[in-house]
């Protein structure tokens, strides 16, 4: 597609369940970034993918939290036990090889947990 | 480590008035700079860039340039108008890690006709 494809838009689940959310990057990025961001605030870093392999996950919260990137292309965010606290939009964005480019990023998935 | 701090709003305007939106930064090595928007119900969309000291990046009527010796990287536009009403993000990235984006807090900007 021609811009970074997150789904589902909109989640709502119920506290202590799992989510999964998706993000499909612009084709041919090697650079993959998850961030949260909750209202009124700047998107916070989470997990950082070149390739397959997660290069940073310095910003995941905890253990509830993983990410996986099998492929190189699609990622899944993977949130396990969820909390109320885990209730925001979170944001997915690629970057092409050239180190100087902008991250391109989703529209993001806001996720509710009741 | 790297961080950005920019200008805490929300700032309100009049169509057509001056706006600037601060940001400054700390940054280990030579950052890339970018000023990202945010539009009511819309996604992150980069509005520009500079990727070294002294550039300016300008976009639809927006511009910035890359001070090092200020570590800044200020947000101005010579007339706002009613549809750049936004949350606008400074943010950098270390082109040496790559590691992720850092961001500011954002401002919230409103303009008013």
């Amino acid at each position: 597609g021609a811009g970074v494809s997150q789904t589902p838009s909109n989640k709502v689940t119920e506290k202590g369940k799992y989510v999964e959310l998706r993000c499909d990057p612009i084709s041919g990025h090697t650079a993959l970034y998850w961030y949260r961001q909750s209202l009124g605030q700047g998107p916070e870093f989470l997990i950082y993918f070149q390739g397959t392999g997660a290069a940073d996950d310095s910003g995941l919260p905890n253990d509830r939290f993983f990410a996986v990137r099998p492929e190189g292309s699609v990622s899944t965010l993977k949130i396990q036990r969820t909390e109320r606290g885990d209730s925001a939009v979170y944001l997915c964005a690629s970057s092409s090889t050239d180190r100087r480019t902008e991250a391109f990023f989703g529209q993001g998935t806001r996720l509710t947990v009741v | 480590g790297d961080s950005v701090t920019q200008m805490e709003g929300p700032v309100t305007l009049s169509e057509e008035a001056f706006l600037t939106i601060n940001c400054t930064y700390t940054a280990t090595g030579y950052p890339s700079l970018f000023w990202y928007v945010q539009y009511p119900g819309e996604g992150l969309q980069l509005l520009l860039k500079a990727t070294k000291a002294d550039d300016k990046g300008s976009n639809k009527g927006f511009e910035a340039t890359y001070r090092k010796e200020t570590t800044s990287f200020h947000l101005e536009k010579g007339s706002v108008q009613v549809s750049d009403s936004a949350v606008y993000f400074c943010a950098l990235s270390d082109p040496v890690t790559r590691n992720q984006f850092y961001f500011g807090t954002g401002t919230s900007l409103t303009v008013i006709p």
